[in-house]
């Protein structure tokens, strides 16, 4: 079965550092391009930016540039996002998803990972 | 960057009716745009992709159409299973913009 699992949820305070995975199986990982999508509570969706697990060449939306990092370990195919200095304002649901490489489309999505910022 | 205005914000239909949401892109994307449902607690289900190709496994109810910088997503026959919110995402190499999304009810 194709499908992404990501980690747990996470309870952190401000100021605080983070990473969170995307495990994919069923697949060769790194034919698909892996983005991760942000979903604050009762909002709608977020592209955060992408990386190629092939290369971990990677592309940010500019909202998101510089205050996230993505990347990957394609030997335990598992794409990771992190942050570096949590803000109140990071608690949301983060949703990892892979890109057909013909279609563009996100055809397999994560469960989900909640991230509560709370001091 | 591409913006992308999803129209309505919510909706209101009994079973059986047809349910037709716009997205509006501000610039041509030709038709690369897909659209999918987000079912309360769940991850999003990609349901139509480059305009008007159904995923697999998808019911045939559902449908897309559109190019250029105007599309629609349609249901025919609105089913109690299809409360959830939809949301269109365009990709424009290599950044990608989701609409607002539209929220259905059951009336």
């Amino acid at each position: 079965e194709v499908q992404l699992v990501q980690s747990g949820a996470e309870v952190k305070k401000p100021g605080e550092s983070l990473r969170i995975s995307c495990k994919g199986s069923g697949y060769s990982f790194t034919s698909y391009w892996i983005s991760w999508v942000r979903q604050m509570p009762g909002k709608g969706l977020e592209w955060m930016g992408r990386i190629d697990p092939s290369d971990s060449y990677t592309n940010y939306s500019p909202s998101f540039q510089g205050h996230v990092t993505i990347s990957a370990d394609k030997s335990i195919s598992t794409a990771y996002l992190q942050w570096s200095s949590l803000k109140a304002s990071d608690t949301a649901m983060y949703y990892c998803a892979r890109r057909d490489p013909v279609s563009w489309a996100f055809d397999i999505w994560g469960q989900g990972t909640m991230v509560t910022v709370s001091s | 960057d591409i913006q992308m205005t999803q129209s309505p914000s919510s909706l209101s239909a009994s079973v059986g009716d047809r349910v037709t949401i716009t997205c509006q892109a501000s610039q041509d994307i030709s038709n690369y745009l897909n659209w999918y449902q987000q079912k309360p607690g769940k991850a999003p289900k990609l349901l139509i992709y480059d305009a008007s190709n159904l995923e697999t496994g998808v019911p045939s109810r559902f449908s897309g159409s559109g190019s250029g910088t105007d599309f629609t997503f349609t249901i025919s026959s609105l089913q109690p299973e299809d409360i959830a919110t939809y949301y269109c995402q365009q990709y424009d190499n290599p950044l990608i913009t989701f609409g607002q999304g539209t929220r259905l009810e059951i009336k």
